[in-house]
């Protein structure tokens, strides 16, 4: 069964500091991967996809995240956050792209 | 502003209640999603729907069911209500379903139910 796993719950960092969010996945077959985030109150927004091709993918606002099949892994990377990244942030896989599993989420906090 | 719509915003009710959470996607979406959201189950994938016909499960309760109507609008009904459905629900759309995983999902801001 197709699961994902976001290891680090909370995560601060210092503003203009770089950001690495991480994500395992397991799935039996090439999984489409996904990143979103989500504000407070608010609904989740998607910042980057991978379905093949390119495994570094570049996202909204700067995100990037790179698609490493012997990890199974998709972290999510920033080299400079800014005060507004902070939010929760979730990793997601799908089939088909039908089902969508996802991470419990990250929550970030930016420090001035 | 994603363009996808949900009613009502905030709902409270009791336990054994039944509730209907409505949906409108974005204008052209003819795929609708179903998330809940709670803090100890995280983001679950519910159900889909594309052009009124059901296309996949998930860990949808049998104490739930949705439909999409003609107009592409979708309702989620949650009957018998207990505690452990307070929670967020979420409605997505899409184009299509992602086969082949083409285009993306669009969430709306949510439905936060309540049953005390």
């Amino acid at each position: 069964a197709q699961s994902v796993t976001q290891p680090d719950i909370h995560i601060t960092v210092s503003e203009g500091a770089s950001l690495e969010l991480r994500c395992n996945y397991s799935y039996g077959a090439t999984p489409y991967l996904f990143w979103y985030v989500q504000s407070p109150g608010q609904g989740l927004q998607l910042l980057l996809k991978y379905f093949s091709g390119d495994t570094l993918v570049q996202g909204i606002k700067g995100f990037e995240a790179e698609f490493k099949r012997s990890q199974s892994s998709f972290n999510l990377r920033k080299p400079s956050v800014h005060w507004s990244d902070a939010a929760e942030y979730f990793c997601a896989v799908s089939n088909t792209g039908n089902q969508f599993y996802f991470g419990t989420g990250t929550s970030l906090t930016v420090i001035p | 502003d994603s363009g996808v719509t949900q009613t009502p915003k905030h709902l409270i009710t009791a336990t054994g209640q039944r509730v209907t959470l409505r949906c409108s996607p974005r204008s052209g979406d003819l795929s609708v999603y179903w998330y809940q959201q709670s803090l100890d189950q995280g983001l679950q994938f519910l159900i889909q729907y594309y052009n009124g016909e059901e296309r996949a499960k998930g860990n949808i309760l049998e104490r739930f069911s949705a439909q999409q109507f003609p107009d592409l609008h979708s309702e989620l009904n949650l009957s018998s209500l207990e505690l452990g459905d307070s929670a967020l629900y979420f409605c997505a759309s899409s184009v299509a379903p992602l086969a082949g995983g083409q285009g993306e999902q669009f969430f709306g801001p949510g439905t936060r139910l309540t049953v005390l």
